[in-house]
């Protein structure tokens, strides 16, 4: 199983610009979430799915979409980079519903930077 | 909302523990959480906590959780430089609620030799 992945791993984006944030895992989790994470602020949840076709809003949702049309992927979505959307992106996925406990996996992270 | 604090550095001597304390607000949590974190690494999940439990113990690593005082610490027994990282407490509710994981600032943990 190669886990969860993310793709890429560094980007440079001009303000204004729109991109998407890959995810994907191959263990056929049905938990999937996205994090940033900045200096000082730990992990912050922007967007989180209990399944396929089913996406919830975190604490800092604004500035970016989801959508989960297959178990396997996750994209996350900047329609309009700003620079404070500069940060280390985390995807993370886990199959037990009633608790993610020791089955909870993390992305290397994409580090991006917004000029 | 929820929140969990916890102290931004800790340095401590080779072969002495280590206690990274947190505090949180949520008094429905129902998992609470460490992750190490090494640098430009992901996350790792260390260990966690049942809120009906008070300690958990695992090889060099013991969780004490005071659920009164909203209190969670990670002892380090033995601390070696492969510890240096930094650990994230965190925690989440039960059920559906459990994939929605507050996470706290990070301690980064160093070690003196």
């Amino acid at each position: 199983n190669a886990g969860v992945t993310q793709t890429p791993k560094f980007q440079v984006l001009k303000t204004g610009q729109s991109m998407t944030l890959q995810c994907a895992q191959d263990m056929n989790h049905e938990y999937m979430s996205w994090y940033r994470q900045d200096p000082g602020m730990g992990l912050r949840l922007i967007h989180y799915s209990v399944g396929a076709g089913i996406t919830d809003q975190g604490e800092v949702p604004n500035g970016y979409n989801v959508s989960r049309s297959t178990t396997e992927d996750f994209p996350l979505r900047l329609l309009s980079a700003a620079p404070s959307q500069t940060s280390v992106y985390f995807c993370a996925s886990s199959y037990d519903p009633a608790g993610p406990t020791d089955t909870q996996y993390f992305g290397p992270g994409t580090r991006l930077t917004v000029l | 909302g929820e929140d969990v604090e916890q102290s931004l550095f800790l340095s401590v001597r080779e072969g002495d523990s280590s206690v990274i304390n947190c505090t949180y607000t949520d008094s429905s949590s129902t998992y609470l959480y460490w992750y190490k974190q090494e640098p430009g690494a992901g996350l790792q999940l260390l260990t966690y906590i049942f809120s009906n439990m008070d300690m958990k113990q695992d090889q060099r690593l013991t969780v004490l959780l005071n659920k009164k005082d909203k209190h969670l610490s990670l002892r380090i027994a033995d601390t070696q430089t492969g510890d240096s990282a930094i650990y994230f407490c965190a925690e989440s509710g039960g059920g559906s609620s459990a994939s929605k994981i507050i996470f706290g600032s990070g301690t980064r943990l160093s070690i003196r030799p």
